[in-house]
């Protein structure tokens, strides 16, 4: 039952690097995304795919690059840290329908110094 | 424009007893579902509830049942009989008719005191 595989699950990265945080689904969802959890900010939605080859903004999209080639992989490029990006970042895949809950990774710990 | 609003940052709750976690949601649409997900200390997402937009009767799923009142478009978590293991922050999130975006409020954070 792997469900949806994040990784890493923490990273240390310093101002201006770059880094992939890599997720994959098992359960053929057309629906993935990504958000980033912030305290007192709930999780907010960086990108999202509804499909192989679709990809879409959310809320906070800035600083952030995806791209969806299969149905499983939806990874997540970060082309030049900043502090600002210090986060926790999650993972989710769904079926894509209105009642289609959203299943989690396992979050990855991104700190930039 | 904010889609979920949880205005209650904590909460606290004596073991047994019954607690509600508020959420209201702001959309035009008139397709809509509403969840409910659990955040323990360890992090993980953990889906508790779910709650359609025609849906006739308030979502429950063993000790958690769902206040939905579409009029003044509110989503209430009630935990019933609280256990220690409720401890968490509980969000509360909307998803729209397309399917597309999920919103998520800010969270409760839910203590349970023994």
């Amino acid at each position: 039952n792997a469900g949806v595989t994040q990784t890493p699950k923490f990273q240390v990265l310093k101002t201006g690097q770059s880094m992939t945080l890599q997720c994959a689904q098992d359960m053929n969802h057309e629906y993935m995304s990504w958000y980033r959890q912030d305290p007192g900010m709930g999780l907010r939605l960086i990108h999202y795919s509804v499909g192989a080859g679709i990809t879409d903004q959310g809320e906070v999209p800035n600083g952030y690059n995806v791209s969806r080639s299969t149905t499983e992989d939806f990874p997540l490029r970060l082309l030049s840290a900043a502090p600002s990006q210090t986060s926790v970042y999650f993972c989710a895949s769904s079926p894509r329908r209105v009642n289609g809950e959203l299943f989690f990774g396992e979050g990855s710990r991104l700190t930039v110094l | 424009a904010q889609k979920i609003t949880q205005t209650q940052p904590g909460m606290f709750v004596q073991e047994k007893e019954a607690v509600t976690l508020d959420c209201t949601y702001d959309t035009s649409d008139p397709s809509y579902g509403l969840f409910w997900y659990k955040q323990p200390s360890s992090g993980e997402m953990i889906f508790l509830i779910y709650q359609g937009s025609y849906d006739q009767q308030n979502a429950t799923e063993g000790r958690y049942s769902l206040n939905f009142q579409k009029a003044r478009k509110s989503a209430n978590l009630v935990i019933s009989a609280s256990q220690l293991g409720d401890s968490a922050m509980y969000f509360c999130a909307m998803r729209g008719p397309t399917g597309n975006q999920f919103y998520f409020g800010t969270g409760t954070s839910l203590t349970v005191i023994p």
